[in-house]
């Protein structure tokens, strides 16, 4: 298996624009997770999937942020409008039933900056 | 709610010397304990878990032992290389499934 798949690696972007990162998560896989890390929060958890259907979006840090997850190969993360302190990295990160769903498996992650 | 304390980094040890970082945790219920470690410009990679009281997880020479009594799972390798230069997160997971993690550790290891 390829594992998870993100897009873009990279993107840079301007105060104001819309930034969409994608996930493909392991096939198979029936959770999904979306984390961001930066310097000053450390790692935190934005929103998580069961069967395509958002559980906990606790994380989500306002309404500029959004994530979908459509089907099970594919999911989201919408930013906008963009703002300086949305620059970070972003990760995804899914679990399968037959693990307990307690080991995720974690993309490359897309590093944003927001200028 | 859930927490874990890292020790603070960097951590700058010679090749060959003995590795621990602590970790301590504060968790409702039964959490399973993991360490993810993070090389640098790639995501992160499972290092090893532990899911219930006295289990002792181990991979690639690291070991860690999940201390109920203490709320702990302290991170060791034996004998360091260069190679294990990278940043050391420590995570747990409860019912929420989502993962809490530590501020992370950074290791350097020198020649």
């Amino acid at each position: 298996d390829a594992g998870v798949i993100q897009s873009p690696r990279h993107e840079v972007t301007e105060m104001g624009q819309e930034v969409t990162l994608r996930c493909k998560p392991i096939s198979g896989h029936d959770y999904l997770f979306w984390y961001r890390q930066t310097m000053m929060r450390g790692l935190e958890l934005l929103i998580y999937f069961n069967n395509n259907v958002p559980i906990d979006d606790s994380g989500m840090p306002e309404d500029r942020f959004s994530a979908k997850m459509p089907n099970a190969s594919f999911s989201t993360l919408k930013i906008q409008p963009s703002e300086p302190r949305d620059s970070a990295v972003y990760f995804c990160a899914s679990a399968g039933r037959e693990e307990g769903a307690d080991t995720q498996y974690f993309g490359p992650g897309t590093r944003l900056t927001v200028l | 709610g859930d927490s874990v304390t890292q020790m603070e980094g960097p951590v700058t040890l010679s090749e060959e010397a003995f590795l621990t970082i602590n970790c301590t945790y504060t968790a409702t219920g039964y959490p399973s304990l993991f360490w993810y470690v993070q090389y640098p410009g790639e995501g992160l990679q499972l290092l090893l878990k532990a899911t219930k009281a006295d289990d002792k997880g181990s991979n690639k020479g690291f070991e860690a032992t999940y201390r109920k009594e203490t709320t702990s799972f302290h991170l060791e390798k034996g004998s360091v290389q260069v190679s294990d230069s990278a940043v050391y997160f420590c995570a747990l997971i409860t019912g929420r499934r989502a993962l809490t993690f530590g501020s992370g550790t950074r290791l350097q290891v020198q020649p």
